[in-house]
């Protein structure tokens, strides 16, 4: 089944900095990555996806990278801010057979320093 | 309010006893998944349903069993209770497979 890594699992930033988080997947035919944020107490919510066709994706501040040949996607979030300190998770899942899980990676608690 | 809705919001029990989660999920989504947190712990995948059919199932003891019903709402059957079972139970339901999944608030666990 799919084995999803993520590194750092903590990182302090300071306010107006970026942040770099790294996943790896294992399963080739995943084709679907989201990110979830997780506020202190609250549910997991998406921030951003991509799909295996797309190599970059941007929202704002946020982007995601893919790169389908090394099994890795990064999400990057440039001029943190206080609001930005929580728990992200990257998952991978693959799509199109309906029968496998969306597997998340163990998390990364970002803290950015006013 | 993602549309996801899980009761009960709290519970506490004792060990060895057996209680019931209940998912709602968002109207229209037809894949439930249920995940276990741990304290500072990930998303530990414990089992999908794809309209009323187990799909895939992660690393889910045999003292906890799922269902999905035909109207689409599931539940998470936790037995013989273990005080490592204290967890946040989240479900979480998506119109299909490689589509965002919606978070219900949560079931937060306490096995005393």
């Amino acid at each position: 089944g799919e084995n999803v890594e993520q590194h750092p699992s903590t990182l302090s930033v300071q306010e107006g900095d970026s942040a770099v988080i790294k996943c790896t997947y294992s399963d080739s035919a995943s084709n679907y990555f989201p990110w979830y944020k997780q506020e202190l107490g609250k549910r997991p919510q998406l921030i951003i996806d991509i799909r295996s066709n797309v190599g970059e994706k941007k929202d704002q501040r946020i982007a995601v990278t893919l790169n389908k040949t090394a099994k890795h996607f990064s999400l990057h979030i440039t001029e943190t801010q206080p609001e930005d300190s929580a728990v992200y998770f990257c998952a991978a899942h693959e799509g199109n057979s309906g029968n496998t899980p969306l597997v998340f990676g163990k998390g990364t608690r970002l803290s950015v320093i006013a | 309010d993602s549309g996801v809705t899980q009761t009960p919001k709290h519970l506490i029990t004792a060990t060895g006893q057996r209680v019931t989660l209940r998912c709602s999920p968002r109207s229209g989504d037809l894949s439930v998944y249920w995940y276990q947190q741990s304290l500072d712990q990930g998303l530990q995948f414990l089992i999908q349903y794809y309209n009323g059919e187990e799909r895939a199932k992660g690393n889910i003891l045999e003292r906890f069993s799922a269902q999905q019903f035909p109207d689409l709402h599931s539940e998470l059957n936790l037995s013989s209770l273990e005080l490592g079972d204290s967890a946040l139970y989240f479900c979480a339901s998506s119109v299909g497979a490689g589509t965002e999944a919606f978070f219900g608030q949560g079931t937060r666990l306490t096995v005393v």
